[in-house]
């Protein structure tokens, strides 16, 4: 399988924990994007990457979110001291950017975290 | 800023018939995308079809079409000939020409398909 992959698909933690999710994406792709979909919303822009760099983050992204992706390959989003708000789907996808082409993303299937 | 609207919380269509989603957005961008994706219950959000600003023609994806109408800033999709797989999530999306190419959705639409 070439696509877009997560880990953990669940999590559940208890307030105040710190939770790690992980995301590879398709090999080839520079671009990395994570995004939030809390229940009945459409998903809403975190962050992104292009390669290793970190270019972009939402005012969503409290301090208590960290991104990485190191070597421009996988991605790890932090949430340290979760809350019951952190409660969401987070998604990550993928794109090849070239100069004028390629625009469409591809999505993993998501990490569905829940806080107690 | 941009704005994507869909005003159709959950649809109904009988299966063998089509359907049509609206969408409308807003934007000062002159360049932009517009997309659709479906997402199944079990999450993975998957592209099904885009529309550029200065495309000429509407787009076409097998049994999906996008209904684009720029002076009136609405993108819906068509689905013809529903079957009981097309039942799921629908959302439109929208990404302007700065350089992150992020997308802004919409609230999506629930369409259920009855046999």
């Amino acid at each position: 399988d070439t696509g877009v992959s997560q880990d953990p698909r669940h999590k559940i933690t208890k307030r105040g924990q710190n939770v790690t999710f992980r995301c590879d994406p398709i090999s080839e792709h520079n671009r990395l994007y994570w995004y939030r979909q809390t229940l009945g919303q459409g998903p809403e822009f975190l962050t992104y990457f292009q390669n290793e760099a970190q270019l972009e983050k939402s005012r969503l992204l409290s301090d208590r979110f960290s991104a990485e992706r190191p070597k421009g390959s996988f991605s790890t989003l932090e949430i340290q001291r979760t809350e019951q708000g952190d409660s969401a789907m987070y998604l990550c996808a993928s794109s090849l950017i070239w100069a004028d082409t390629s625009y469409e993303q591809y999505f993993g299937p998501g990490t569905r975290l829940t806080v107690t | 800023a941009q704005k994507i609207t869909q005003t159709q919380p959950g649809m109904f269509v009988q299966e063998k018939e089509a359907v049509t989603l609206d969408c409308t957005y807003d934007t000062s961008d002159p360049s932009y995308g517009l997309f659709w994706y479906k997402q199944p219950s079990s999450g993975e959000m998957i592209f099904l079809i885009y529309q550029g600003s200065y495309d000429q023609q509407n787009a076409t994806e097998g049994r999906y079409s996008l209904n684009f109408q720029k002076a009136r800033k609405s993108a819906n999709l068509v689905i013809s000939a529903s079957q009981l797989g097309d039942s799921a999530m629908y959302f439109c999306a929208m990404r302007g020409m700065d350089s992150s190419y992020k997308l802004i959705f919409g609230s999506g639409t629930r369409l259920l398909v009855r046999p």
